[in-house]
């Protein structure tokens, strides 16, 4: 969508490897979130932030961490990759600069493999 | 953690059928989103509810904000082909939006 991309978009990692997935956004918005998405769960909320160097945890937070050092850039990062993190993560701003947090818009994904 | 229940999880109909699909939560909710994704896309919002008993429409979509703010029903009349995809409700509560599990609407023509 417009305004917010990730990168990369497809991954394939081995286990216990370091992996970083970014999200770039250009509307200049407070909160940024991250989600992941599992068949039969929908999206779980990861880590979101409201704001540079301001974050905290959502439901599914163990082995994730994050870090906002500039408005237009949140990293979910994951220490040690496992099998288990295989899944497709969702980045997410609030809608519109007027908008709450309640309504988001959401990138097009990074799909991760890991083996 | 919070859950929303939605339902039904699949469904497969017929070209011109009505669809009716629903999610109920334990918690309350202050707002009620419904969103729709695409096969390697992200979710795209649809309709977003504000205020208990608020019935929105957007072109043959419409949804309702259940009047206990417990539940919301999302209905497309007249499908078409090209809305097949999953479902998504979410409720928002304090600083975070929690998602159901989703409904995957297959439609025959």
């Amino acid at each position: 969508d417009a305004g917010i991309t990730q990168s990369p978009r497809h991954k394939v990692t081995e286990t216990g490897t370091p992996v970083t997935l970014r999200c770039h956004q250009t509307e200049n918005h407070r909160y940024m979130y991250w989600y992941r998405q599992d068949p039969g769960h929908g999206l779980r909320l990861i880590h979101y932030s409201y704001g540079v160097k301001d974050t905290d945890k959502g439901e599914v937070s163990d082995g994730y961490s994050v870090s906002r050092s500039k408005t237009e850039d949140f990293l979910l990062t994951l220490e040690s990759a496992t099998s288990s993190q295989t899944s497709v993560y969702f980045c997410a701003i609030p809608r519109s600069p007027s908008s709450g947090a309640n309504v988001l818009t959401f990138g097009a994904g990074s799909r991760l493999t890991v083996l | 953690g919070q859950q929303l229940n939605q339902s039904p999880q699949s469904m497969f109909i017929q070209e011109g059928e009505d669809v009716s699909m629903n999610c109920t939560s334990s918690s309350i909710f202050n707002t009620w989103l419904w969103y729709k994704q695409d096969p390697g896309e992200g979710p795209v919002l649809l309709i977003a509810l504000y205020k208990a008993g608020e019935l929105t429409s957007n072109g043959r979509l419409t949804a309702q904000f259940g009047i206990t703010r417990k539940d919301s029903f999302l209905n497309i009349s007249a499908s078409i082909p090209s809305d097949v995809g999953i479902y998504f409700c979410a409720g928002y509560n304090t600083d975070k939006l929690i998602f159901g599990t989703g409904t995957r609407l297959q439609v025959f023509p």
